[in-house]
């Protein structure tokens, strides 16, 4: 089945080393998204690539990171993580960008920073 | 309302009865409101993409509504089973048309056999 993969579903990592989680997908999506969930809080979305054309959010933090090596995988690296990055990240995918397109989601990373 | 809310938080529901809770947007350059399940360690998917005011949608025992004046939508669960228990996230494109989604926080249900 086509499907959006995210490894690893967990990552534990210390406070300050590099992290980098990863997204591949095989659905040949033109966009991919990054999202961070802290708890009990809404998604929000950290940046998204349109085919090779990345696009930050205003307010993310420039310890987050992004690349896209080709359409199938995308990565998200933390440069020097804190305490306050501990959250779920959410990557996502979508055919097009448009206000009726479905994204579709991987599982999920959970990253814990000790 | 300048951001997306869901109410309730949470909420618990015995096997079988009917539930719905609310997602709260802005009324003001409407453009979709999209709902999503989220169950436990799997994948968010998604279940309806709705634009039209009035309309409503289907799928097995869901059911959404959407009114665009007023600014809200539900979504019904009829007949809640223990497969229904997640978390249900909306979203809504808001202030760009390109489509960034706005999310609510969501709402997480428990059924209970």
């Amino acid at each position: 089945d086509a499907m959006v993969i995210q490894n690893p579903r967990y990552q534990v990592t210390q406070f300050g080393k590099p992290v980098t989680l990863s997204c591949s997908q095989t659905l040949n999506h033109n966009v991919m998204y990054w999202y961070q969930q802290k708890s009990s809080q809404a998604p929000k979305l950290l940046f998204h690539y349109y085919d090779k054309d990345f696009n930050n959010e205003a307010d993310t933090p420039d310890n987050f990171q992004s690349r896209r090596p080709n359409t199938s995988f995308c990565f998200l690296d933390i440069r020097s993580p804190g305490l306050g990055d501990a959250a779920m990240y959410l990557c996502a995918t979508s055919r097009d960008r448009g206000v009726q397109e479905t994204q579709y989601f991987g599982p999920g990373t959970r990253l814990l920073v000790l | 309302i300048l951001n997306v809310e869901q109410s309730p938080q949470s909420l618990h529901v015995q096997e079988g009865d009917s539930t719905n809770f609310t997602c709260s947007f802005p009324s003001s350059n409407f453009y979709a409101l999209h709902w999503y399940r989220w169950e436990t360690a799997k994948s968010p998917e998604a279940l309806f993409v709705m634009t039209l005011n009035g309309d409503e949608k289907k799928k097995g025992r869901i059911s959404a509504t959407l009114n665009t004046k007023e600014g809200y939508s539900y979504l019904y669960i009829k007949g809640s089973q223990p497969e229904d228990s997640a978390t249900y996230l909306c979203a809504s494109p808001m202030g760009d048309s390109w489509g960034k989604l706005q999310f609510g926080a969501g709402t997480q249900v428990v059924v209970t056999p």
